[in-house]
């Protein structure tokens, strides 16, 4: 089955201070992984997918076929990268994405 | 470029009575998407269109939802009659086209039933 998990519903943490928001997959044949953010009264929209392995506002992110995860990360926080994030898989058996309950990020002063 | 647009912002009904959705895509894509999210959950595909025709509706509850999306352009996404649990926020999304591409959210409609 095609699932996508995400542990932390809230993440809170002090701007400068390191930030990586965890997602876990499942799916037995090769994922195409995303994350999509939402902003506070903003749409949902594209941070980042595995196949480009870019950085996008500072966030990065590598998959982990063994470990089956797809971490976002970001060294240091800024308050604007509060935010509600999910992470997404695309699975092309069933060419759907499975969103993940998504975390909130909330950057601390 | 404009971006997915999707009407009305909010509506409350009561239970069994029918709403209706719209939803217009970003010019030139042809994959349209509808998902429904519910509080605390992340969004739940639905139905998907690739130009006016139906990729996936595996998880659209057939006896009250029904969407169309005619001429591959615009679509609607109705409920009748709607029941409590599907007070939610629905989502359209477009893409180029079927596949792992990105998806272009709209506003969504957030349906209140009591």
């Amino acid at each position: 089955a095609q699932r996508v998990t995400q542990p932390e519903k809230l993440l809170s943490v002090f701007k400068g201070a390191p930030v990586e928001l965890k997602c876990n997959y499942s799916y037995s044949g090769s994922p195409e992984l995303f994350w999509y953010v939402q902003y506070s009264r903003q749409r949902l929209q594209l941070l980042l997918r595995h196949i480009s392995r870019e950085s996008i506002k500072g966030f990065t992110a590598d998959l982990n076929k063994g470990e089956t995860s797809f971490h976002l990360k970001k060294p240091f926080a800024q308050e604007e990268d509060s935010a509600m994030y999910y992470c997404a898989l695309y699975g092309g058996a069933t060419n759907k994405l499975i969103f993940g309950t998504g975390t909130l990020l909330a950057v601390q002063p | 470029e404009a971006g997915v647009a999707q009407s009305p912002r909010y509506k409350i009904i009561e239970k069994r009575q029918s709403v209706a959705f719209w939803c217009n895509p970003i010019s030139g894509h042809a994959t349209l998407y509808w998902y429904q999210q519910i509080l605390g959950q992340g969004p739940k595909l639905l139905i998907q269109f690739q130009n006016n025709g139906v990729v996936d509706d595996s998880q659209l509850p057939k006896d009250r939802f029904s969407a169309e999306r005619l001429k591959g352009v615009d679509s609607t996404l109705k409920i009748q009659p709607a029941k409590l649990e599907d007070s939610a926020v629905y989502l359209c999304a477009s893409s180029l086209m079927t596949g792992p591409y990105e998806q272009y959210f709209g506003p969504g409609t957030r349906l209140t039933v009591t």
